[in-house]
C-alpha cells in the first residue's frame, strides 16, 4: 500500500540537538507532507515537499526528498521541549487523500 | 490565520446510536476529507469530498458513513449506527483550490462509543 513509514519509532534527545526522522514509502507521489500531533491533539501542518523538490526549510525544520530511493527526512535543529511530539509523514498520490506512516515519537530532555 | 474547525471536541454515545461529527473548513478551500485515528494508531483515511460528491473512498467508508455539505461552510460525518470500533479521534481535513495542497486538519472530534 502506498503509506509512510518513519525511522526510528522513538528517538529522545537533550535540548539543544538536533533530531533528525526519515520516513519511506513505496510508489511514486505528488508531493510529501509532515505533519505534528501532540499528545491525543490535533495534526499540525509543518511542511510540504513536492515531488520535483529535493529539499525545504522553514525556521528550524529541513526536509530533504530523495525520489530515487522513496524516502525523506526531517531535521529538526536546536530542539526545544516544545518539540516533544509525534512526528508523520504523509504522502499525496494524486488521489486525493494522504496516506500517513505511524509516526516518529520524539522527546525532547530539557 | 484560518483554520479547521471541528465540532464537538469529545462525543459519548452508546452504541447503535447516530452521531453527526461537524466541521468548517477554510473558507476558500475545495477540498475536505475525513481521517480517523484509533487510539495508539495510525491516522486514516476515510473519504474525500469535492464539487458535492465523494472524490474517493476507502474500505472503512461503508454504508454507516456518510457526508455532507449541508450549507456553504460545515461539511458533516455521519455514523448511522455507532458500532464499538468506531471509537476514534475524527479529523476533518481541507484543501485547496488545488487537490494537490497542503491538507489543513482540525482538532478533531474524539468519539466514544459506549
Amino acid at each position: 500500500s502506498q503509506q509512510g513509514e518513519e525511522d526510528p519509532q522513538a528517538l529522545s534527545i537533550q535540548e539543544g540537538e538536533n533530531a533528525t526522522m526519515n520516513c519511506s514509502y513505496k510508489t511514486s507521489i505528488n508531493n510529501l507532507q509532515w505533519y505534528r500531533q501532540n499528545s491525543g491533539r490535533g495534526l499540525v501542518h509543518l511542511i510540504l515537499i513536492r515531488s520535483n523538490e529535493r529539499e525545504k526549510h522553514s525556521g528550524r525544520l529541513r526536509v530533504t526528498l530523495d525520489t530515487s530511493k522513496k524516502s525523506s527526512s526531517l531535521l529538526i535543529t536546536a530542539s526545544r521541549a516544545a518539540d516533544t511530539a509525534s512526528y508523520f509523514c504523509a504522502t499525496d498520490t494524486n488521489d486525493y487523500k494522504l496516506s500517513f506512516g505511524a509516526g516518529t515519537t520524539v522527546t525532547v530532555r530539557a | 490565520e484560518p483554520e479547521v474547525t471541528q465540532t464537538p471536541s469529545h462525543q459519548v454515545t452508546q452504541m447503535g446510536q447516530e452521531v453527526i461529527l461537524r466541521c468548517v473548513p477554510i473558507s476558500n478551500h475545495l477540498y475536505f476529507y475525513w481521517y480517523r485515528q484509533i487510539l495508539g494508531q495510525k491516522v486514516e483515511f476515510l473519504v474525500s469530498f469535492y464539487n458535492n460528491e465523494i472524490s474517493e473512498k476507502s474500505e472503512i467508508f461503508d454504508d454507516q458513513f456518510s457526508v455532507e455539505r449541508p450549507d456553504g461552510s460545515n461539511f458533516t460525518l455521519k455514523i448511522r449506527s455507532t458500532k464499538l470500533e468506531d471509537s476514534a479521534m475524527y479529523f476533518c481535513a481541507s484543501s485547496g483550490p488545488r487537490a494537490e495542497e497542503t491538507q489543513y486538519f482540525g482538532p478533531g472530534t474524539r468519539l466514544l462509543v459506549l
